[in-house]
């Protein structure tokens, strides 16, 4: 089980716009920076947003984090097929002293 | 370039031990923490622990402790991770990943350069 807490799903039509959830606490979301990481089929994971809503060079901007309280948030607006893929919320834990990931939301573009 | 390049694939037997490594090109390998991740087939990102390319210190999970070991050679600009008594369940895609926050500070999840990941199959 997760420690952070994702949908296991989520789905939208191209053009649409798609929101995921990552759900945690005090000691780790609450207290830290939220990362996203994107990952295709058999590929690494690909970093998305760090620090809950800042985009590495070469992200689109349809990307976007935001994080409120112990929850945080990733919107995908414009929906694209190339957009499928396995979506991953991480940030570090003072109580368990290291990283925890989210159970990953796997995003279908119908 | 930033570029974290893997051991290739391994096959183990129940019982044995594993060691993978991750060489970093493109920066000066000293300035970055170094973190290990891995994936069961189908399943969710589960961290294993990270170092220090500077000074050396580790920190590993909790869930790993007793059988993980994650070192480095600053002169080969390599990192290193080896898992003991390996069984069935180990069987996963190993990553190496550079940790992009400061290497001071007590650990961050900013992953911005991944290894392709080395695959590691536990079976008698």
């Amino acid at each position: 089980q997760s420690v952070l807490t994702q949908p296991p799903s989520a789905s939208g039509t191209p053009g649409q716009r798609v929101t995921i959830s990552c759900s945690g606490s005090s000691s780790n979301i609450g207290n830290n920076y939220v990362y996203w990481y994107q990952q295709l089929p058999g590929t690494a994971p690909k970093l998305l947003i760090y620090r809950n809503n800042q985009r590495p060079s070469g992200v689109p901007d349809r990307f976007s984090g935001s994080k409120s309280g112990t929850s945080a948030s990733l919107a995908i607006s414009g929906l694209r097929s190339e957009d499928e893929a396995d979506y991953y919320c991480a940030a570090w834990d003072d109580s368990l002293r290291g990283v925890v990931f989210g159970g990953g939301t796997k995003l279908t573009v119908l | 370039q930033v570029q974290l390049v893997q051991s290739g694939a391994e096959v183990k037997k129940p019982g044995a031990s594993v060691k993978v490594s991750c060489k970093a090109s493109g920066y000066t390998f000293t300035n970055y923490a170094m973190h290990w991740v891995r994936q069961a087939p189908g399943q969710r990102l589960e961290w294993l622990g990270w170092i220090n390319a500077d000074n050396g210190d580790t920190r590993y999970s909790q869930n790993f402790q007793d059988r993980v070991t994650i070192t480095r050679d600053t002169f080969a600009s390599t990192a290193y991770m080896e898992l003991t008594s390996l069984r069935s369940e180990d069987t996963a895609v190993y990553y190496c990943a550079r940790d992009r926050g400061d290497i001071t500070s007590a650990g961050t999840a900013w992953f911005d350069t991944w290894g392709q990941g080395t695959l590691v199959t536990v079976s008698s």
